[in-house]
């Protein structure tokens, strides 16, 4: 069976604390994408990856960065995280079809 | 542009009452149609890809078709269980990234 995992459920962090989101497939899948999902906005794109070492920047780059060392693990690094990055991240991992981890809910005070 | 357009934005069934939803779409070469299903709180679900107009695929009470402008998801006799956000996405030929849709909120009332 297919597995994205997300390193926590839940976060809850201080302004200008360096956040850290973990992901990582078991499926061997080249392709990897951090999402923010916002109600009324819904799925947008933050930074994506095709290969170990690559990364391409998404719709809404700005304030977040990206780590792929290896193969199966995506991160996603806030490093001064703000109230405006209180959010629902959600990773996926994709060969045809795009498959998601369970989502991290963040919460910036 | 290309542009994800779902409707309605948020449907109330009985149980048992079919119906459809809509995911209308604009694309320049059209790699993939793909439609998940996401409960409150979690990550969307995987359920189909749909590649070229008149594909249709089925899995349990839903089924979902294409044609060159639009998909649909149609849900038979649907269940209280079936209650969920339906989201559609395109995927153009040209790049990796998809194009989604704002979702339909599906109520299925007991």
């Amino acid at each position: 069976d297919v597995k994205v995992t997300q390193s926590s459920r839940y976060l809850v962090k201080r302004t200008g604390e360096k956040v850290f989101l973990e992901c990582v497939q078991d499926m061997d899948h080249e392709n990897m994408f951090w999402y923010r999902q916002d109600p009324g906005l819904g799925l947008r794109l933050i930074y994506f990856s095709y290969d170990v070492k690559m990364k391409e920047k998404g719709d809404i780059p700005e304030g977040y960065s990206v780590s792929r060392e290896k193969k199966e693990r995506f991160s996603l690094i806030l490093e001064s995280a703000s109230t405006n990055q209180t959010s629902m991240y959600l990773c996926a991992s994709s060969g045809n079809e795009q498959f998601f981890g369970p989502g991290t809910r963040l919460t910036v005070l | 542009e290309d542009q994800v357009t779902q409707s309605p934005e948020a449907l109330r069934l009985q149980e048992g009452e079919s119906s459809s939803l809509n995911c209308s779409y604009t694309v320049s070469g059209l790699r993939g149609l793909f439609w998940y299903r996401q409960d409150p709180g979690k990550g969307p679900e995987f359920l189909f890809t749909l590649y070229s107009a008149g594909e249709e695929k089925e899995k349990e009470r839903l089924k979902a078709t294409l044609t060159k402008k639009e998909s649909f998801l149609h849900i038979t006799a649907p269940k209280p269980e079936d209650s969920a956000t339906y989201l559609c996405a395109v995927q153009a030929k040209s790049n990796y990234q998809l194009i989604w849709g704002a979702g339909t909120k599906l109520i299925i009332k007991p």
